[in-house]
């Protein structure tokens, strides 16, 4: 079956550190692969997401690239800040009928001033 | 502009006591989702639906029923609740012409079984 594994958290760094979650995963096929962000309280938002090998996601300073060779897809930004504390998760699909979501176990950020 | 919208956001029952989740969307989507999340697991996926009238088990459905009479609307219940159903629920759709795979996530219901 498919399955996501993340680095465990927190990772705490301090304001205008360079991030980086690592993220790998196992599938059938060549499925999409997403990151999710989680702010405390709040719901999941989409962040970026990457649907074919080498295919770079971007936004609000963070990027990921489909790496199909080593089944990966981790998480970077150049220079962190304190709002960007909170749960990330990665996951994938896998484009069966069921169009479900397949995720990590989530890394939890915090960012020091 | 809803999106998704869970009810309720938060709720304490006794062991074996009953509820519903109510989930609803505005977007038309056909797909809908029943995830939990607990502490280090990341999101499970409980039970989902394709369609109107469709449900099928995802991988942690023990314990859990749910309903899509409604294509708007998406129910998940508890028949008997346990302590070990404790988590937060979220539900999700997507849209059969989104080739993206754009999911869209409500708030969340934060469920106590004491």
């Amino acid at each position: 079956g498919n399955s996501v594994t993340q680095m465990e958290g927190p990772v705490t760094l301090s304001e205008e550190a360079f991030l980086t979650i690592n993220c790998t995963y196992t599938a059938t096929g060549y499925p999409s692969l997403f990151w999710y962000v989680q702010y405390p309280g709040e719901g999941l938002q989409l962040l970026l997401k990457a649907t074919k090998a080498d295919d770079k996601g971007s936004n609000k300073g963070f990027e990921a690239t489909y790496r199909k060779e080593t089944t990966s897809f981790h998480l970077e930004k150049g220079s962190v800040q304190v709002s960007d504390s909170a749960v990330y998760f990665c996951a994938l699909s896998d484009h069966t009928g069921r169009r479900a979501l397949t995720f990590g176990s989530g890394t939890r950020l915090q960012v020091q001033p | 502009n809803a999106g998704v919208t869970q009810t309720p956001k938060f709720r304490v029952l006794k062991t074996g006591q009953s509820m519903t989740l109510l989930c609803a969307q505005d977007m038309n989507h056909e797909y809908m989702y029943w995830y939990r999340q607990d502490p280090g697991m990341g999101l499970r996926l409980i039970h989902y639906s394709v369609g109107e009238g469709t449900t099928a088990k995802g991988e942690v459905p023990d314990g859990y029923n749910v309903s899509r009479l409604k294509k708007q609307n998406f129910l998940l219940g508890l028949e008997s609740a346990a302590p070990s159903q404790t988590s937060v629920y979220f539900c999700a759709s997507t849209g059969v012409q989104d080739n993206n795979y754009g999911y869209t996530f409500g708030s969340g219901t934060r469920l106590t079984v004491v």
